[in-house]
């Protein structure tokens, strides 16, 4: 058990909505890690967020958004929902920012169906 | 970009001895290659990291050549809950900015008894 959990574990919305997923990262971790993951494909970085700061962004819109609170757990909230939005979105912890500074531990994800 | 590049698919049976080989040709010096592996709907698990020569714990080993251009996943013996993606990563920088993690669409191994 990675001691990453992330709410909610299903959901669906409509085109338009607004949608908060939520990530509490494992204990004594300090870096969150967003990802989608699309069927079939592997996981695409969205953002990280490292001490509270936004701290590196893939190729994804404004409209993707994130927090990150000082317990460390983190927010990804999405705007305006389109269908191509319906993933895996997955949340990971990690203890520093730096890509090499060992592995990630991921959540299970949220499963977002957009109709 | 620093992409990898991996099979598609590898077929198996029990018992064997699976190789996985990725390949990065822009690996920067800086950086490791990990591996890890993901079964369906559940969030990818760390197996593996590495920065040249040869890795090894519990579950697999790394190998890594001098030019670090290539990296070969060896998974010992594998059993029927080895059938999962596995995906090679290196770090990447976007504009600057801390590197995050680049998942290519990884190699899915099937073992059969």
């Amino acid at each position: 058990e990675t001691g990453v959990t992330q709410s909610p574990t299903h959901l669906i919305k409509t085109r338009g909505q607004q949608v908060t997923l939520r990530c509490s990262s494992q204990s004594g971790h300090n870096t969150v890690s967003w990802y989608q993951q699309a069927l079939g494909q592997g996981p695409q970085f969205i953002f990280q967020y490292y001490r509270e700061e936004e701290n590196g962004r893939g190729n994804f819109p404004p409209r993707f958004s994130g927090l990150q609170f000082p317990n460390y757990s983190s927010e990804l909230n999405v705007n305006a929902l389109e269908l191509d939005d319906s993933a895996l979105y997955l949340c990971a912890s990690s203890l520093g920012a730096s890509r090499n500074t060992g592995e990630l531990f991921f959540g299970e994800g949220s499963r977002l169906t957009v109709l | 970009l620093a992409k990898t590049t991996q099979p598609i698919s590898m077929d198996s049976y029990e018992g064997q001895e699976v190789n996985i080989t990725c390949s990065h040709n822009n690996i920067a010096t800086n950086d490791y290659i990990t591996w890890y592996q993901q079964f369906p709907s559940q969030g990818p698990r760390f197996i593996i990291q590495g920065y040249k020569t040869k890795v090894t714990n519990e579950v697999a080993s790394l190998f890594i050549p001098a030019d670090r251009k290539s990296s070969t996943l060896s998974l010992p013996r594998v059993s029927l809950s080895d059938t999962a993606v596995y995906y090679c990563l290196v770090g990447d920088d976007y504009g600057g900015s801390q590197g995050n993690l680049i998942f290519g669409k990884g190699t899915k191994l099937s073992v059969k008894p």
